[in-house]
This record gives C-alpha cells, sequence and structure tokens, in this order.
C-alpha cells in the first residue's frame, strides 16, 4: 500500500502569509496527488488535481506542484476563509490513501 | 446542480448493521465511479470502498473487506454500503464522493479526483 505522509501536522499563520503544506508518498506516484481543504463540520473540497491542476472555481492563490514522492500545496496570501484542515491524496492504487490532514490555525 | 445526499446512519451496537444510501442528482450517474469515504471522530479521511459505472468491479481497504458491500442501482441514482459485523473503531461520518476521471494534458495517463461529496451521515457503533 502506498502510505502518504503529510508535513507539519498542523501550523499557525497570519492573513496574508505564504503557507506550504508538504506531503511525501512512500513510493514514486507520478502526479497521481490531489489536495483538499476541509473546513470544521463540512465535506472536503478539492482544490487541485494531477499535482498541479486547479480545480474550477478555486481561487489562483493556491498552487500544487511535485511529481514522484514529493509534493507542496501553497497558498500564496493567506486569506480568512483559509483556515482549515488540508489532506493530500494518491490515486495511483485503485484504492487511493489520504495523507494525515494539516490544520491552519489563525496566528 | 450536481448533489449527493446520504441517509441511513445512526447508532448501532457492536456487531450490527446497517445500509447506508446516497442519492445522487444533477449527473448522469451512471457515468462515474462512485466511492465511500470515512472519517472517525477528530480523525483524517479513510476511503473505504469504491465501485465502477456498471457495479461489475469493486474494491475495499483491508479493514472492511468482508463485512462491507458496496452496490449501486443505476436506475435509482443511488449508492449504498451494506455494513455488516460492525465494530467500535467503524465509528464515522460517512461520506459518498463521485469519482471523475480527467485527462490532464501534461500527464501520461488519466487522473481521478473526487469532485463532489455529500455531507455525509454519522454512524456511532455503541453499546
Amino acid at each position: 500500500d502506498v502510505q502518504m505522509t503529510q508535513s507539519p501536522s498542523s501550523l499557525s499563520a497570519s492573513v496574508g502569509d505564504r503557507v506550504t503544506i508538504t506531503c511525501r508518498a512512500s513510493q514514486s506516484i507520478s502526479s497521481y496527488l490531489n489536495w483538499y481543504q476541509q473546513k470544521p463540520g463540512k465535506a472536503p473540497n478539492l482544490l487541485i488535481y494531477a499535482a498541479a491542476s486547479l480545480q474550477s472555481g478555486v481561487p489562483s492563490r493556491f498552487s500544487g506542484s511535485g511529481s514522484g514522492t514529493d509534493f507542496t500545496l501553497t497558498i500564496s496570501s493567506l486569506q480568512p476563509e483559509d483556515f482549515a484542515t488540508y489532506y493530500c491524496q494518491q490515486t495511483y492504487s485503485t484504492l487511493g490513501t489520504f495523507g494525515g490532514g494539516t490544520k491552519v490555525e489563525i496566528k | 446542480e450536481v448533489q449527493l445526499v446520504e441517509s441511513g446512519g445512526g447508532l448501532v451496537q457492536p456487531g450490527g448493521s446497517l445500509r447506508l444510501s446516497c442519492a445522487a442528482s444533477g449527473f448522469t450517474f451512471s457515468s462515474y465511479w462512485m466511492s465511500w469515504v470515512r472519517q472517525a471522530p477528530g480523525k483524517g479521511l479513510e476511503w473505504v470502498a469504491n465501485i465502477k459505472q456498471d457495479g461489475n468491479e469493486k474494491y475495499y481497504v483491508d479493514s472492511v473487506k468482508g463485512r462491507f458491500i458496496i452496490s449501486r442501482d443505476n436506475a435509482k441514482n443511488s449508492l449504498y454500503l451494506q455494513m455488516n459485523s460492525l465494530r467500535a473503531e467503524d465509528t464515522a461520518v460517512y461520506y459518498c464522493a463521485r469519482v471523475n476521471i480527467v485527462v490532464v494534458p501534461a500527464a501520461i495517463g488519466q487522473r481521478r479526483l473526487f469532485d463532489y461529496w455529500g455531507q455525509g451521515t454519522l454512524v456511532t457503533v455503541s453499546s
């Protein structure tokens, strides 16, 4: 099974900050990597697919990069509505797995 | 507008059974793989099962194999999860999600993504 490890598990940041979240796969997954945002009590929302493609309707301050085993999600200028938990997901294997999540909190 | 609405959650004793349903609308249900994803209280996401468009391919996470059955009724635009021999560790919010398959110009091969999710239904396994 492909294991996904996110870091950090949580971070504190201020509005306007540049934020970077990392996701590492236990084996190469090419660009079979998605990113989701989840707010408390809500379902996850797709942000980025295929490692770097922005889902329709998602603000351009979100971007993704990486290939193989190492991936990053970057928020260029953190907005109040971005405080949430972020998950990476690999879809290289049939039953994809999620990372453990990164909670972005207000500093 | 795409909508996924789960139902069927509730409190069940260990060893019991429960059947979850997901009613889909706003898209051609029979054209998409569908999945169940769960989230234990305060924990991360776990992909539970998925099913092909015609129902002839099904995949499960190891922890539910032999206990859960995913199925669908394309005539009713509905997805199901039959959960048997429930354990305390199955306690979670269960989401159904649409699996979209896209071609990315810069990438070789297709990519799967979960582009629509239901609001979730809570399953609590406790005596």
